[in-house]
């Protein structure tokens, strides 16, 4: 079982929907969470930064961390033709040397 | 101010060679991480070096190997390159812990032939 597990879709979506992006884990040691965005053949972008249970706001970017359930999300409001990309869920914890443990990413597509 | 940047940004090497790429990291920020993503994949941890010191290493062959200079750049070098070697490689910086996480450079896409 991978510790981290995310659908890779992909997503298909009409301009202004709103869009739900989820990811599961296994290690209950992971204290900080982070989703990144990736367009094609770019390096991926910090979008969201979370260390606690609850809800972060962005403008149209809310992440949530359940981590007695040991899920995450992201939601994207009112979602635009530029945030076709993939989403990558990362997850780490103290003392973790750096390491970053992704998901395998979500293919979103926002047709116009 | 510049972000994570790395060179060559591709790059197309014969099975048996061996390879180095570079990172520079954001100004300010002292560690310096470094993944390989394959195609359709999430990025995998391959080392984190901090302050010259390696600080974390992933699952990967001896073959890989990287070092960070006093200027905290860093090089990822890859010997006797595999097919399987193909992928995006992406170099990381944050400050020491990643409280803020991490920003990745646009990476190097090596292709192995």
């Amino acid at each position: 079982q991978k510790e981290v597990e995310q659908d890779p879709g992909p997503l298909s979506v009409p301009e202004g929907a709103i869009v739900s992006l989820n990811c599961t884990y296994s290690n209950s040691a992971f204290q900080y969470f982070m989703w990144y965005r990736q367009y094609s053949r770019k390096g991926p972008e910090l979008l969201m930064y979370t260390y606690s249970s609850g809800n972060k706001e962005d403008g149209r970017f809310t992440a949530q961390v359940d981590k007695s359930s040991k899920y995450i999300s992201l939601f994207i409001r009112d979602s635009q033709p530029s945030d076709s990309a993939t989403y990558l869920c990362a997850m780490s914890y103290p003392g973790n040397t750096g390491k970053l443990i992704f998901g395998q990413g979500t293919t979103l597509q926002v047709k116009p | 101010d510049a972000g994570v940047t790395q060179s060559p940004t591709h790059l197309i090497k014969t099975r048996g060679q061996q390879v180095t790429l570079r990172c520079s990291p954001i100004s300010g920020h002292k560690s310096v991480s470094w993944y390989q993503q394959v195609l359709g994949q999430g990025p995998q941890f391959i080392f984190q070096y901090y302050e010259k010191e390696e600080r974390g290493r992933g699952n990967f062959p001896d073959r890989f190997s990287a070092r960070q200079f006093p200027n905290y750049s860093s090089e990822l070098n890859v010997n006797a390159l595999l097919l399987g070697d193909s992928a995006l490689y992406l170099c990381a910086s944050s400050n020491r812990d990643g409280t803020y996480g991490y920003t990745f450079g646009s990476g190097t896409r090596l292709t192995v032939v």
